[in-house]
């Protein structure tokens, strides 16, 4: 299985920072990776697909990238309504598998 | 406008059964995959199982296979998931998830359902 090791678990940050979010793959995905934003009680919201595509209706302070097996989301200017946790999901093999999820907080 | 409606979550002893339903409205189901995801109360996201939009082609978590079942019926735009021999380790939310892309499809999924509850205890 590929395992999808997220960092940090949590971060602090305040409004109108710079946060960036990182996955490191077990072996090589290409850009089959997805990164999803969940709000508590709420279903996971797809933010960007392919390494780097952002989902229609997602605020471009959101960008994803990739170097290697490496894959970061990035969040400049953070706002409120950014404050949640953060997977990323890799869809190159079966079984699909998720990072551990990075919590976002206000600082 | 894409919707996705979970039922069938409950409590059930370890050892029973249930049938998770996802009715689905808003876009053509028939190409689409289609797939469960669930998280344990407080944990992340562990992916559950997935179905092919044409093909039907089905896949599983090692942690269910042989014990739950994933079925389409496009006639009806409905996800099921039949669980059977549930343990307590499979308590969780259920949500069903769309496939972003058609056809062979990507395993994005853009749209979730609200999802539901499974609670397994004696």
């Amino acid at each position: 299985d590929i395992q999808m090791t997220q960092s940090p678990s949590s971060v602090s940050a305040s409004v109108g920072d710079r946060v960036t979010i990182t996955c490191r793959a077990s072996q090589g995905i290409s850009t089959w990776l997805a990164w999803y934003q969940q709000k508590p009680g709420k279903a996971p919201k797809l933010l960007i697909s392919a390494a780097s595509r952002l989902e229609i209706g997602v605020p471009s302070r959101f960008s994803g990238s990739r170097s290697g097996t490496e894959f970061t989301l990035t969040i400049t200017s953070l706002q409120p309504e950014d404050f949640a946790t953060y997977f990323c999901q890799q869809a190159n093999t079966f079984p699909i598998t998720f990072g551990q999820g990075t919590r976002l907080e206000i600082k | 406008e894409v919707q996705l409606v979970e039922s069938g979550g409950g409590l059930v002893q370890p050892g029973g059964s249930l049938r998770l339903s996802c009715i689905t409205s808003g876009f053509p189901f028939t190409t689409y995959a289609m797939g469960w995801v669930r998280q344990a109360p407080g944990k992340g996201l562990e992916w559950v199982s997935v179905i092919r939009g044409s093909s039907g082609g089905t896949y599983y978590a090692d942690s269910v296979k042989g014990r739950f079942t994933i079925s389409r019926d496009n006639s009806k735009n409905t996800l099921y998931l039949q669980m059977n021999s549930l343990r307590a380790e499979d308590a969780a939310i259920y949500y069903c998830a769309k496939d972003r892309d058609y056809g062979l499809g990507s395993l994005f999924f853009d749209y979730w359902g609200q999802g539901t509850l499974v609670t397994v205890s004696s």
